[in-house]
C-alpha cells in the first residue's frame, strides 16, 4: 500500500487553469471508479472536492474537475483564485475497506 | 447535515497507547463505515483503518496492523481509535471520516503529542 504519486508544488496565476496529476499502479485504478480529491487548508479538516473520479458532491463549485486516464487520476482547478491556495490529496479505495491517498500537491496562486 | 466531533488533543510519552473518540450526530450512524485518517507534522494524509459500524468489522492498513484497534458503541454513536505502543513517529493530528467509499464529512481533527 504505498502512496499515489503526486506533484509536490504547482503554481498559477488567478483566473487561470490547473491541473494536478496522482498516478499510481493498475491495482490502484484499474478495478474501481473510486478515486476522490480533497482540499485541506492547514488548521482545518479536509474537504471532499470530487468522488468517484469526476462527480462533484452537492456545492462544490464546478471549477474543480476531476478525470482519468489509464494508470492516472487528474484534478483540475478552473478560475483559480486565492483562496484555492491549500494542499490537495487524491484518494484511491483499493478494495476490502483498504484506501491509499496521493502524497499531496501544494497549490501556490501567483 | 453528519457531524463528527472527536475527543480533545493528548500527549503521550513513548509506549503508552491513545484512545481517540468520534461521535456522530446528524445521519442513520449504522448506515456508515468511519475511517481514521491521519497527518503528521510536515506530512500528507495517511489512510490508517475503517470499521463497518452496522457489524464491527475492521480493515486496517498494513503498516498499523496489530497496533490499531478500532471500535463502536452504537448506544453513544461513538467510533473509538486506540493506537499502542506509540512512538514520536505517532506525533500526529488524527481524523475521523464518514466513510462511503470516500470521506464526506470530517471530524475536527485530534493532535495526539508523543514525546518522553
Amino acid at each position: 500500500q504505498s502512496a499515489l504519486s503526486q506533484p509536490a508544488s504547482v503554481s498559477g496565476s488567478p483566473g487561470q487553469s490547473i491541473t494536478i496529476s496522482c498516478t499510481g499502479g493498475s491495482s490502484n485504478f484499474g478495478t474501481y471508479d473510486l478515486v476522490s480529491w480533497y482540499q485541506h487548508h492547514p488548521g482545518s479538516a479536509p474537504k471532499i472536492l470530487i468522488r468517484e473520479v469526476r462527480k462533484r458532491p452537492s456545492g462544490i463549485s464546478p471549477r474543480f474537475s476531476g478525470s482519468r486516464s489509464a494508470n492516472a487520476a487528474f484534478l483540475t482547478i478552473s478560475g483559480l483564485q486565492t483562496d484555492d491556495e491549500a494542499d490537495y490529496y487524491c484518494c484511491s479505495y483499493e478494495g476490502q475497506n483498504i484506501y491509499v491517498f496521493g502524497s499531496g500537491t501544494k497549490v501556490n496562486v501567483l | 447535515q453528519p457531524q463528527l466531533v472527536q475527543s480533545g488533543g493528548e500527549v503521550k510519552k513513548p509506549g503508552a497507547s491513545v484512545k481517540v473518540s468520534c461521535k456522530a450526530s446528524g445521519y442513520v450512524f449504522n448506515k456508515f463505515g468511519i475511517s481514521w485518517i491521519r497527518q503528521a507534522p510536515g506530512q500528507g494524509l495517511e489512510w490508517m483503518a475503517w470499521i463497518s459500524v452496522y457489524t464491527g468489522n475492521t480493515s486496517y492498513a498494513q503498516k498499523f496492523q496489530g497496533r490499531v484497534t478500532l471500535a463502536r458503541d452504537e448506544s453513544t454513536t461513538s467510533v473509538y481509535m486506540e493506537l499502542k505502543n506509540l512512538t514520536s513517529d505517532d506525533t500526529a493530528v488524527y481524523y475521523c471520516a464518514r466513510d462511503v467509499n470516500w470521506f464526506d464529512s470530517w471530524g475536527q481533527g485530534t493532535l495526539v503529542t508523543v514525546s518522553s
